[in-house]
């Protein structure tokens, strides 16, 4: 158990929906990152939080978005859901991005988009 | 963000060590390695990660080469738990802007572990 808790486990939806992944980060830990695994893109970074802020931006598409609140738990909103949106989506966190320190992933919601 | 690349995939006994290759031949001096592995159904989880030096930890060893182009993931007795991707990725401590912080997974290499 990494102490990151993610829900709901299993999303199951319609094309054109919008729904709502939460995040909670390990104690202590100020920084979250929202990952995407797909089978055919892999594990790819969308974004990342640093107490309350965003910090850095990778391959998260403009239906996407994500916040984090004051006490710190994350959510990541998608919306106009697609069928490729269908993926696993893994939130980790960490105490300080600006250092080599570990993320802690939590196992994963699976959204599923028919 | 310097690219490393990972056989496929590997196979190993149980018990018996298993050593992971991983070559990044751009790497730059504020380049860490570091190593995650998923195991079916999970999330990532963090194995072990080092600069120069050669790392040990209750997991795993990590050997780097005296160049860093390439380094070594050892697990001393694989266990059929270890059957998992094993990501070797490389983070530089002193990235701004959108790599702050962020893992950039490859495919990893499938280990499999035979009983």
């Amino acid at each position: 158990d990494s102490g990151v808790t993610q829900t709901p486990k299993h999303l199951i939806t319609a094309t054109g929906q919008r729904v709502t992944l939460r995040c909670s980060p390990r104690s202590g830990d100020l920084s979250v990152y929202w990952y995407q695994q797909s089978l055919d893109q892999g594990l790819q970074f969308l974004i990342q939080y640093y107490n309350g802020e965003e910090r850095a931006k990778g391959n998260i598409l403009e239906r996407f978005s994500a916040q984090q609140f004051p006490d710190l738990h994350s959510e990541l909103n998608l919306s106009s859901l697609e069928l490729g949106d269908s993926a696993l989506y893994f939130c980790a966190s960490s105490v300080d991005p600006r250092t080599t320190d570990t993320q802690y992933f939590g196992p994963g919601t699976r959204l599923t988009v028919l | 963000d310097a690219k490393t690349t990972q056989p496929n995939s590997m196979e190993s006994n149980e018990e018996e060590p298993v050593h992971l290759p991983c070559n990044h031949s751009t790497i730059s001096g504020t380049d860490y390695i570091h190593w995650y592995r998923q195991l079916p159904s999970q999330g990532p989880e963090y194995v072990i990660h080092g600069l120069t030096s050669n790392v040990n930890n209750r997991m795993a060893s990590l050997a780097i080469a005296e160049d860093r182009k390439s380094s070594t993931l050892i697990l001393h007795r694989a266990t059929l738990r270890d059957a998992a991707v094993y990501y070797c990725i490389l983070r530089d401590v002193n990235a701004g802007g959108t790599s702050y912080g962020k893992l950039t997974f490859g495919q990893g290499t499938i280990l499999t572990v035979h009983p």
